[in-house]
Formats: C-alpha cells, structure tokens, sequence
C-alpha cells in the first residue's frame, strides 16, 4: 500500500508562477490536510477537507486554494507564486474529518523554491 | 492562536538512557494528543496517541497525559541513536492539529 503520495519531490518556481501540487491517498481516509514547515515555525496548516466535497481554511490559507473532487486526491494551487511560499508542503490524511480521535499520517512532502 | 509549547532542545542523552519530552499546551478543550517523530528531510511520522490521563505505553515510548496541568510527555526508555529526530507534539479538540515546532533529540553512543 502506497499510502499518501506527493508530486513533485521537489520544484523550483518563478515567482508569479502558477503550480499545483499533487497529492493522492488510498487508504479511503474521508479527511485530508496541506500544511506547510517552515524553520522555526513548525507546521502551519493551510487548508483541508473533512470529506469529499467539502473544504475548509486553516491557519495560514492566502495565496492557496484546494478543491476535493473525489476521496483520494486533494490537489493544492498556488495561483501567483510569492517567495514566502518558500517552503517544504506536507499532505496529510485522517479516517475521519470530524472525530477526536484523529490519527493524521503524513505524504513524503514537496520541497517548493519560489524564486 | 492555540499554543503548544515544547523546548527546542537540542535534548542530548547517552545511548541507552530515558529521554524525557515535554509539551504543553493553551487549549483546555483539547480531547487527543500525539505524537511524531520527524528524521531531518522526512515527514513527520505518527509514534503514539493518547486521549485520557494516565499513562500509555508502546514498546519503549510510553506517553503521560495530565489534563489538568495541561501537559504531555513522551518517555523513550532505551535510548538508541536511531531514535535521534525532532519529536513533535500535536494537540487537538477535533479536526485540526496544532503542532509544537518540536524538541530535537540526539542520543550519543
């Protein structure tokens, strides 16, 4: 079983450049998360879905958009590149959006240069 | 803004020693808390979860939840060097985890 997976590995961009990073999970989890790490400030949660369908903001969502069109891929679009977007970008998934007992598991990430 | 709060570290132990790592966090309304050991250039991978007071153990890690004082820790007994990360606690009332920016642990041999 794969799990979660991530696309790219890692990018360098131009700044004011579009890019949409992939993630994909088969495990069937109804709830997904993007967030970013950053030095010093640990991981920042960008947006999520509880369930197909559905999204939501989180911490630091401007600049960002998602969309969940189905339960295993929730891509995250980066309309206009900034260089504060510099960054390493985690996918994450959970058995379910709206329990307390949410295990979240981890993609391998993307490693984003914005330039 | 919930805060979880851990010491940067870094948390220096012999090999074969306990570690202890601490967290504590703002949110009385937490219900789970976990937590992640995270290898530099990897992604944070899930070591334990814990829901109510008291202890829980899990091979070598054990975690301790006192609700009350607001605090979580993580006990590596038989500290190996492969067990050099940064630990991560995560604190949740539901959906959404609010991360500590981690403690970094180095055992020595």
């Amino acid at each position: 079983t794969a799990g979660i997976t991530q696309a790219p590995t890692s990018q360098i961009l131009a700044a004011g450049r579009s890019m949409t990073l992939r993630c994909t999970q088969d495990m069937r989890h109804n709830a997904m998360y993007w967030y970013r790490q950053d030095l010093g400030l640990g991981l920042r949660l960008i947006h999520y879905s509880n369930t197909a369908g559905t999204t939501g903001k989180g911490e630091v969502p401007d600049g960002y958009s998602v969309s969940r069109a189905n339960t295993d891929d929730f891509p995250l679009t980066l309309a206009s590149a900034v260089p504060s977007q510099t960054s390493v970008y985690f996918c994450a998934s959970s058995p379910s959006g709206s329990d307390s007992y949410n295990e979240q598991f981890f993609g391998p990430g993307t490693r984003l240069t914005v330039l | 803004q919930k805060e979880v709060e851990q010491n940067s570290g870094p948390l220096s132990v012999p090999e074969g020693a306990i570690a202890s790592l601490n967290c504590t966090y703002s949110d009385r309304g937490s219900q789970s808390f976990f937590w992640y050991r995270q290898y530099s250039g990897k992604s944070p991978e899930l070591i334990m979860s814990i829901y109510s007071n008291g202890d829980k153990e899990d091979g070598r890690f054990t975690a301790q939840l006192n609700k009350a004082s607001q605090y979580v820790s993580l006990l590596i007994r038989d500290s190996q060097p492969s067990d050099s990360a940064t630990y991560l606690c995560a604190v949740t009332p539901g959906y959404a985890l609010n991360f500590g920016k981690g403690t970094s642990l180095l055992v020595t041999p």
